[in-house]
């Protein structure tokens, strides 16, 4: 399995505009979680999905950031309008039900909102 | 409010020296997971403990929970240049909720 995709790996963008984070989990897992890393804040839960739908959306900081998941292979995290404090790194990561249920992460997107 | 605390928060430590991380967390937990993250890079899961006294081990690592006191450490033997990274502690609060707890991190750096 080619792990949890995610893109693009880097976004560089202007306040104001819309962003869109994409995320494929591995074929199987039913778990997908929206996580945000800063230097300030750490890792940020923003929102996770059971079977597609959104479970916990608690973490998402302002009405600004809008979460879907359509169907068990994607994921869309979007953020309109930006702003530069938005600026950070975004993680999309998956699980599946088991004793042990160990989150896989992807590669993350970088995020810079100028 | 559930809080994780790790610490310390950098560490710097000449190789071969033996050291300890320490998880702190705030309410009762049915798993701790210990992840490592390498600059720029995403995060890799290492350790799953699963009870009060659970220990595992892999390498030169070796992580512990003791449930009762709400702690668990990440212990490192003789410590080689491979193992600078960032190391996360992860607390899973409800059994079945899935929604993980980070830690702040603490930063490894082994000086050769």
């Amino acid at each position: 399995d080619a792990g949890v995709i995610q893109s693009p790996r880097h976004e560089v963008t202007e306040m104001g505009q819309e962003v869109t984070l994409r995320c494929k989990p591995i074929s199987g897992h039913d778990y997908l979680f929206w996580y945000r890393q800063t230097m300030m804040r750490g890792l940020e839960l923003l929102i996770y999905f059971n079977n597609n739908v959104p479970i916990d959306d608690s973490g998402m900081p302002e009405d600004r950031f809008s979460a879907k998941m359509p169907n068990a292979s994607f994921s869309t995290l979007k953020i309109q309008p930006s702003e530069p404090r938005d600026s950070a790194v975004y993680f999309c990561a998956s699980s599946s039900p088991g004793v042990e249920e160990k989150l896989f992460f992807g590669s993350g997107t970088q995020l810079s909102v100028l | 409010e559930l809080k994780v605390e790790q610490n310390p928060l950098f560490l710097s430590m000449q190789e071969e020296k033996n050291y300890t991380i320490y998880c702190n967390y705030s309410t009762t937990s049915d798993r701790l997971y210990w992840y490592r993250q390498d600059p720029g890079k995403s995060l890799e899961s290492l350790f799953v403990l699963l009870s009060n006294g659970a220990v595992k081990q892999e390498g030169r690592l070796m992580a512990s929970l003791d449930t009762k006191a709400r702690l668990s450490t990440l212990h490192i033997t003789a410590a080689v240049h491979d193992l600078s990274a960032t190391y996360f502690c992860a607390v899973d609060t409800n059994f079945g909720n899935e929604k993980l707890t980070f830690g702040t991190g603490t930063r490894l750096t082994i000086i050769p």
